[in-house]
Parts: C-alpha cells; sequence; structure tokens
C-alpha cells in the first residue's frame, strides 16, 4: 500500500500561488494520485486525480514527473476560504478499496 | 439532489453502550466505505464494502461492526469493546467509473460521556 508524505502546514497570502508537494516512492505502475480538500468539521473534497505529466480542472492543476515518486498540487490565486486540509492519496489500482489518508497540510491562507 | 447522508450529526453515549451510525447514499455506488478521524489526524479506514452482504475490515476495525443489506446503506455499529470511540466519524462511496473519487458524507461526531 503506497503511503505519501507532505508538509505539515503551509502558510500563504490571498491571491499567491500555492504549491502543495506529495511524495510518494512506492507508487505502484496502475496507481492514480488523488487530491482531497478538508474543512473543518467536513467530510474531505475531490479535487483533481491524475495518473501522468499535468492535469488541470476548474479549480487546481496536478503535476506529476516522469517517475512519478512526487506530484504537485498547484493552487493559483489562493483566496481566504481555500484554508483547509489537503490530503494526497495514491490509490491501489487493482484493489480500489483500499486508501490511505495521511494526516495531510494544513493550508493557512491569511488576509 | 444525490449524495450521501449520515446521521445523527452529533451522538452522545455513555460507557458501554453500543450506538449505530447510519449512513445512506442515493449515487447508486456499489463501494461504501467507514471512516474514523480524530482531532488533527487524517482518516484511517475502518471498514468498506464492495458489494451488498458483502464487507472487508479495514485498519481498526476491532470494536466495529456493519451491515450491507442494501446497496445504499452501510451502517456502522460502535460496540462497547472499542476503548477510544470519542471521534469524527465519515461515511464514503464510490462508484465504477471512477473508484479513485470518493464522495463523502457530512459525518457523525461521537462523544462518549
Amino acid at each position: 500500500l503506497a503511503k505519501t508524505t507532505q508538509p505539515i502546514s503551509m502558510d500563504s497570502y490571498e491571491g499567491q500561488e500555492v504549491n502543495i508537494t506529495c511524495s510518494h516512492n512506492n507508487i505502484a505502475t496502475n496507481d492514480y494520485i488523488t487530491w482531497y480538500q478538508q474543512f473543518p468539521s467536513q467530510g474531505p473534497r475531490f479535487i483533481i486525480q491524475g495518473y501522468k505529466t499535468k492535469v488541470t480542472n476548474e479549480v487546481a492543476s496536478l503535476f506529476i514527473p516522469a517517475d512519478r515518486k512526487s506530484s504537485t498540487l498547484s493552487l493559483p490565486r489562493v483566496s481566504l476560504s481555500d484554508t483547509a486540509v489537503y490530503y494526497c492519496l495514491v490509490g491501489v489500482g487493482d484493489n480500489f478499496n483500499k486508501f490511505y489518508f495521511g494526516s495531510g497540510t494544513k493550508l493557512n491562507v491569511k488576509p | 439532489d444525490g449524495g450521501i447522508t449520515q446521521s445523527p450529526k452529533y451522538l452522545f453515549r455513555k460507557e458501554g453502550q453500543n450506538v449505530t451510525l447510519s449512513c445512506e447514499q442515493n449515487l447508486n455506488h456499489d463501494a461504501m466505505y467507514w471512516y474514523r478521524q480524530d482531532p488533527g489526524q487524517g482518516l484511517r479506514l475502518i471498514y468498506y464494502s464492495q458489494i451488498v452482504n458483502d464487507f472487508q475490515k479495514g485498519d481498526i476495525a476491532e470494536g466495529y461492526s456493519v451491515s450491507r443489506e442494501k446497496k445504499e446503506s452501510f451502517p456502522l455499529t460502535v460496540t462497547s469493546a472499542q476503548k477510544n470511540p470519542t471521534a469524527f466519524y465519515l461515511c464514503a462511496s464510490t462508484g465504477t467509473l471512477s473508484y479513485n473519487e470518493q464522495f463523502f458524507g457530512p459525518g457523525t461526531r461521537l462523544t462518549v460521556l
């Protein structure tokens, strides 16, 4: 089961771009990388998912290098409402039932 | 609206009592999950179910039990054997089109008095 390593916390200011990097050295060939956002006392919310290179949606971008041992979630022009915990997950490809949520990265956006 | 509902939002129980947390989904998802979250920590998997009448233990199943009699429902019972049950409990589901995208309910905060 591929586990992940993320920074415990990050600070940013409104309007800045934030990049959160996740290490997943044991990622398997058919694993996808998924990021979730969680606000206090709420369930996590899916943000973005990717396998390799770059994925972009209306909320964020996900950059994955060729070796796939890390990934970077990029949040453009953050606002106060982006203050949350961000989790990086690596899905075990042939056993989709097992997801490992680490402690995540607590992003604090300041005015 | 499609989604996952959990009830109650807050639950209090006395030590030694069993309590059942409800989780219902109308997303037509096959797989459902229960997680536990302690303050400042990530989510830990308690049980999961791929199909009706089948479920598997997660990483911290001791002191918990589940059933999956209907596709829409996956209730979790916290038994008196669970030594430290005070936590935030989250239910989730995934569909067959995207197994990596889990949809979460709003959670139930359980406090043992």
